[in-house]
């Protein structure tokens, strides 16, 4: 099994839907990500939490919010998505500060 | 501001071709530096990492990257590119101090691989 998973993997939706997307891991991090991936933009970081407490914002958090179940799942929210939301979302995490991220196999997301 | 540059948006070399992407990186110390491969379809795999010691840095799938202080940079080579090798690198940037606990990427390098 995959030490970071999210579900779905793909995910066609409509503008003004709320969808989530979730991300499990079974590394034993305390930190966690979601990053956004668009041709030509590299990835962006959305959000980012160090642990179960403690949520930050990152450089492009507008539209979308999160939550830290527990130590291993954090998921991502669009509570109205729109079009320029569509792309690859990625999940991450890591053990130590400015250490290794572990990736998640991606959720393809398209807004409709 | 920390900051990761790959100045070459896309490469194509023949297959056996030698092979060398850049990064640079705009840092007040020496941070820990990481390249990631992302094949297509697939989330990103730590090809190699340098965190201290040794400033040449050996990976997986035959690759190795450099650190040089003076230049700032941490370019990825590989001597004989294979054609699974076609994929996108990304050079990531950790801090080792300070506030800042988040990787810092570059826009990535597309590499094609011409049989």
């Amino acid at each position: 099994d995959a030490d970071v998973t999210q579900t779905p993997r793909n995910r066609i939706t409509k503008t003004g839907k709320r969808i989530m997307l979730e991300c499990s891991q079974t590394k034993g991090h305390d930190r966690m990500y979601w990053y956004r991936q668009d041709p030509g933009l590299g990835l962006r970081l959305i959000y980012y939490s160090f642990d179960v407490k403690d949520i930050n914002k990152g450089e492009i958090s507008d539209g979308y919010s999160v939550s830290r179940q527990a130590q291993a799942k954090f998921s991502l929210s669009l509570e109205s998505a729109i079009p320029n939301q569509t792309a690859l979302y990625f999940c991450a995490t890591s053990g130590v500060q400015g250490g290794e991220a572990f990736f998640g196999q991606g959720t393809r997301l398209t807004v409709v | 501001a920390q900051s990761v540059t790959q100045p070459d948006i896309h490469i194509t070399v023949s297959e056996g071709a030698s092979l060398e992407l850049r990064c640079n990186y705009s840092y007040g110390a020496t941070p820990y530096l990481f390249w990631y491969v992302q094949s297509p379809g697939q989330g990103l795999q730590l090809l190699l990492k340098y965190f201290s010691g040794d400033t040449l840095v050996q990976g997986i799938k035959g690759f190795e990257a450099e650190f040089k202080r003076s230049q700032s940079s941490f370019n990825l080579r590989k001597p004989s590119v294979h054609w699974s090798d076609a994929a996108e690198y990304f050079c990531a940037v950790g801090s080792t101090a300070g506030n800042n606990r988040k990787l810092i990427w570059g826009l990535g390098t597309s590499l094609a691989v011409n049989p």
